[in-house]
């Protein structure tokens, strides 16, 4: 079945750590967005990518990075930067920027720093 | 800032049917109206979207007034499964993103 996943589902990272957080697609989307999510609220777009090579920041790029070498893929490194990174990480794809079906989300990964 | 305004949560009787209120009085000629749902600790699911008309798909209605300030989301016959996070959100024009507001807290009820 076609879909996104996201690995791993937890992720404990130490002070001072930078982490990367997986997000495959296997849907042929030419979008894909990382987003962040804090309890009891919505969703805040960090990154999103258009096309392979290509991305640009969302709200809350600050402490964040991404790279989109492959249409499949688009990694998230949460680093040192980032103040308070503990969160829920969500990534989604789309057909295109423009698309009218919908977002498909991967199931998450939560980050917490110890 | 969210374009949107929906209510912190609602509760709904199994098998009845769940009308889940947005407000978007902002809502420009070209922003379309989204909504998903979130189960929790999960990625959101999309239910439906519509501009200006009415939609029904096999999830849920979607009614549009006729000014587009607001919209409502009709669950048909509510089960269990539909306890979620419900969010009505305005997809920006120019940027094609999706800002997401805190969602309305649906629990339905045996």
């Amino acid at each position: 079945d076609g879909g996104i996943t996201q690995s791993p589902k937890y992720l404990f990272r130490k002070e001072g750590q930078n982490v990367t957080l997986s997000c495959e697609q296997n849907l042929n989307h030419d979008a894909m967005y990382w987003y962040r999510q804090d309890p009891g609220q919505g969703l805040r777009l960090i990154y999103y990518s258009q096309i392979v090579n290509d991305f640009q920041k969302g709200d809350i790029a600050e402490g964040y990075s991404v790279s989109r070498e492959k249409k499949e893929s688009f990694p998230l490194t949460v680093t040192s930067a980032q103040k308070n990174p503990t969160a829920f990480y969500l990534c989604a794809s789309s057909i295109t920027r423009t698309a009218l079906g919908g977002y498909t989300f991967g199931s998450g990964t939560r980050l917490t720093v110890v | 800032d969210a374009k949107t305004t929906q209510p912190p949560s609602m509760d709904c009787a199994e098998g009845r049917a769940a009308n889940l209120p947005c407000n978007h009085s902002t809502i420009s000629g070209n922003e379309y109206v989204y909504w998903y749902r979130q189960i929790h600790s999960q990625g959101p699911q999309y239910i439906i979207h519509g501009l200006k008309n009415n939609e029904t798909n096999e999830m849920a209605s979607l009614i549009i007034t006729e000014d587009r300030k607001s919209s409502t989301l009709i669950l048909p016959h509510a089960t269990l499964r539909d306890t979620a996070v419900y969010y009505c959100i305005v997809r920006v024009g120019s940027n094609y993103q999706l800002i997401w507001g805190a969602g309305t807290k649906l629990i339905i009820k045996p």
